[in-house]
């Protein structure tokens, strides 16, 4: 298995509402990211976990909560979000001695 | 600061020819580039990376070129065919940062005429 899933592909949400965003992937990965694209920006990188260890936090507010319960999953808890945080957040994974990164498809945003 | 940055927002070319993309950093202590391709609702798809030592790569139908004194990138795509047409993006991996981390450039849309 050679893809990052992420789930589900589009969310809708108040701004009271508490959701999470699932990725997984099977390659074996022991990285793996947290990204957030705005439309026509380049993505930006949130949260790095290494060995299930969160290793990197891009000064992103603490409506956003990362887990990663496990070596093939990492959850993106939301809470209490903004109509700006919407975006795209997309996953990715990589071996940490190694910087190519395979993405997944994205979880779509809206914060309403 | 640094920052990766692209010279064209958008890249229209006929069916055919060859493109080419641009790319320009500014951190000189990056080791590793690596261009993406990312297609409208889709995610990031990896093209083709380069380490430092290298000034040139070639993959199927792509060419990375790594100029270390100017502190150039480009990614060539030749016989550009309508698939192509994406968001290309160039990235780095700002070693002198201490975080092994892809810092991403603005983008380039390659747009190819039929």
């Amino acid at each position: 298995d050679t893809e990052v899933t992420q789930t589900p592909k589009h969310l809708v949400m108040g701004m009271t509402n508490k959701k999470s965003l699932k990725c997984e992937q099977h390659m074996g990965h022991r990285a793996m990211y947290w990204y957030k694209q705005k439309a026509k920006k380049p993505p930006e990188l949130m949260f790095v976990y290494s060995y299930e260890k969160l290793s990197i936090n891009e000064s992103v507010p603490s409506r956003f909560s990362p887990e990663c319960p496990n070596s093939s999953l990492l959850n993106l808890h939301l809470h209490a979000l903004q109509p700006e945080d919407s975006a795209l957040y997309l996953c990715a994974s990589s071996q940490p001695t190694v910087l190519e990164q395979f993405f997944g498809p994205g979880t779509r945003l809206t914060v309403l | 600061g640094e920052s990766v940055g692209l010279h064209l927002p958008t890249l229209s070319v006929q069916e055919g020819d060859n493109s080419i993309i641009n790319c320009a950093y500014s951190n000189s202590a990056s080791d590793y580039f690596i261009w993406y391709k990312q297609e409208s609702g889709k995610g990031p798809q990896f093209i083709i990376d380069i380490r430092s030592n290298m000034d040139k790569r070639q993959g199927q139908r792509v060419t990375v070129l790594l100029n270390k004194t100017v502190k150039h990138l480009s990614l060539q795509i030749a016989a550009t065919q309508p698939g192509d047409s994406a968001v290309y993006f160039c990235a780095e991996n700002g070693k002198d940062t201490g975080r092994r981390a892809l810092t991403f450039g603005s983008g380039t849309r390659l747009q190819v005429q039929p």
